[in-house]
């Protein structure tokens, strides 16, 4: 079964500051990894995939598949970026069911 | 577009009442989903529909919760008798037919008291 693990309920940082949200994943296939941003009283939506490989509101995400992670970095944070922050995964090969780690929320302060 | 629409956004029942969620999903999705979010957790899968066949309800608690797409657009999730650990965010999510990018509902917030 897979599982997805975020390891920080909680990560405060100042604004213009480096931002990493750490994602550890475990599947023994080869799943496709996403990240989930929810900003206060909005939706969940979908914020990047990894096979997309691209800079979305200046996050980035890089596979490594050797070290099973899919961390979320951003050089300098915006007081707009504070939200929750899902990291999933779906098996891959035909299958889309989303299964999610239990979110860091990211606190930018001014 | 409009996106996808659940009612209602909050509901609040006793133990061993039963209570529905309806979703209605962007027009045109193919697949539906309901999930289950528990404060402090991730959102649970709770079955996928394709259409209005069920593709995987393995972590729907059956003996209490049912789940029907009838004609394969509006979804409805009940839930008979409610226990208090049922208490949650009922999350509903749709996506075209063979894509990886969910779109979600507000969500129905239940409290089983």
């Amino acid at each position: 079964a897979q599982r997805v693990t975020q390891p920080e309920k909680l990560l405060s940082v100042f604004k213009g500051a480096p931002v990493e949200l750490k994602c550890n994943y475990s599947y023994s296939g080869s799943p496709e990894l996403f990240w989930y941003v929810q900003y206060s009283r909005q939706r969940l939506q979908l914020l990047l995939r990894h096979i997309s490989r691209e800079s979305i509101k200046g996050f980035t995400a890089d596979l490594n598949k050797g070290e099973t992670s899919f961390h979320l970095k951003k050089p300098f944070a915006q007081e707009e970026d504070s939200a929750m922050y899902y990291c999933a995964l779906t098996p891959g090969a035909g299958s889309y069911q989303l299964t999610f780690g239990k979110g860091t929320k990211l606190s930018v302060i001014p | 577009e409009a996106g996808v629409a659940q009612s209602p956004r909050y509901k609040i029942i006793e133990k061993r009442q039963s209570v529905a969620f309806w979703c209605n999903p962007i027009s045109g999705h193919a697949t539906l989903y309901w999930y289950q979010q528990i404060l402090g957790q991730g959102p649970k899968l709770l079955i996928q529909f394709q259409n209005n066949g069920v593709v995987d309800d393995s972590q729907l608690p059956k003996d209490r919760f049912s789940a029907e797409r009838l004609k394969g657009v509006d979804s409805t999730l009940k839930i008979q008798p409610a226990k208090l650990e049922d208490s949650a965010v009922y999350l509903c999510a749709s996506s075209l037919a063979f894509s990886y990018e969910q779109y979600f509902g507000p969500g129905t917030r239940l409290t089983v008291t």
